[in-house]
């Protein structure tokens, strides 16, 4: 167990829809990684957030938005939401920015029908 | 440009065989970090080993080894004496230093996926 919890596991929704993508880090873990693993596209990094504030950003769509709250959990909210989104969303989190690793939650495989 | 590359998409190894899983990367930052994950079919990742940019020594922990080459820029993975539960995908990683000195995030390679045989 990384410590890291994600939730849901598994969502399956239509296009068009929105859904939110809920995240904790572990206990003390102050940045917040956001990941999209798809077959074509591999493991995609999306959004970095750090004690809150965003930190770095990658291939992450305009429809696509992220936050992290006071309590340092972090939410992605996926909108407009297309065939193409059906993937593997991935939350990670480490203590701070340095190299340390990262621990990965189980993942949310969303659907998109 | 590819930043992680790694040439094997499959491999196979007997049980009880050492394997080498390749892994080169592209970087001109003199720090940087590389990291490789083990991913199973139940879909999680998890942390195997890293190695800095400085560190001298290979890293190594338990069964798992980092054959870091640096001139050469590559970072192999040498997992020892195979079991089968070490079948799954292998994914090489790297950190580097950007947005004002903050170390990056993880840019993954397509992976390898290892299937070991009894």
């Amino acid at each position: 167990d990384s410590g890291v919890t994600q939730t849901p596991k598994h969502l399956i929704t239509a296009t068009g829809q929105r859904v939110t993508l809920r995240c904790s880090p572990r206990s003390g873990d102050l940045s917040v990684y956001w990941y999209q693993q798809s077959l074509d596209q591999g493991l995609q990094f999306l959004i970095q957030y750090y004690n809150g504030e965003e930190r770095a950003k990658g291939n992450i769509l305009e429809r696509f938005s992220a936050q992290q709250f006071p309590d340092l959990h972090s939410e992605l909210n996926l909108s407009s939401l297309e065939l193409g989104d059906s993937a593997l969303y991935f939350c990670a989190s480490s203590a701070g920015q340095g190299f340390e690793k990262l621990f990965f939650g189980s993942g949310t495989q969303l659907s998109v029908l | 440009a590819q930043k992680i590359t790694q040439t094997q998409p499959g491999m196979f190894v007997q049980e009880k065989e050492a394997v080498t899983l390749d892994c080169t990367y592209d970087t001109s930052d003199p720090s940087y970090g590389l990291f490789w994950y083990k991913q199973p079919s139940s879909g999680e990742m998890i942390f195997l080993i890293y190695q800095g940019s400085y560190d001298q020594q290979n890293a190594t922990e338990g069964r798992y080894s980092l054959n870091f080459q640096k001139a050469r820029k590559s970072a192999n993975l040498v997992i020892s004496a195979s079991q089968l539960g070490d079948s799954a995908m292998y994914f090489c990683a790297m950190r580097e230093v950007n947005y004002g000195g903050s170390q990056g995030n993880l840019i993954f390679g397509k992976g390898t996926k290892l299937s070991v045989k009894p």
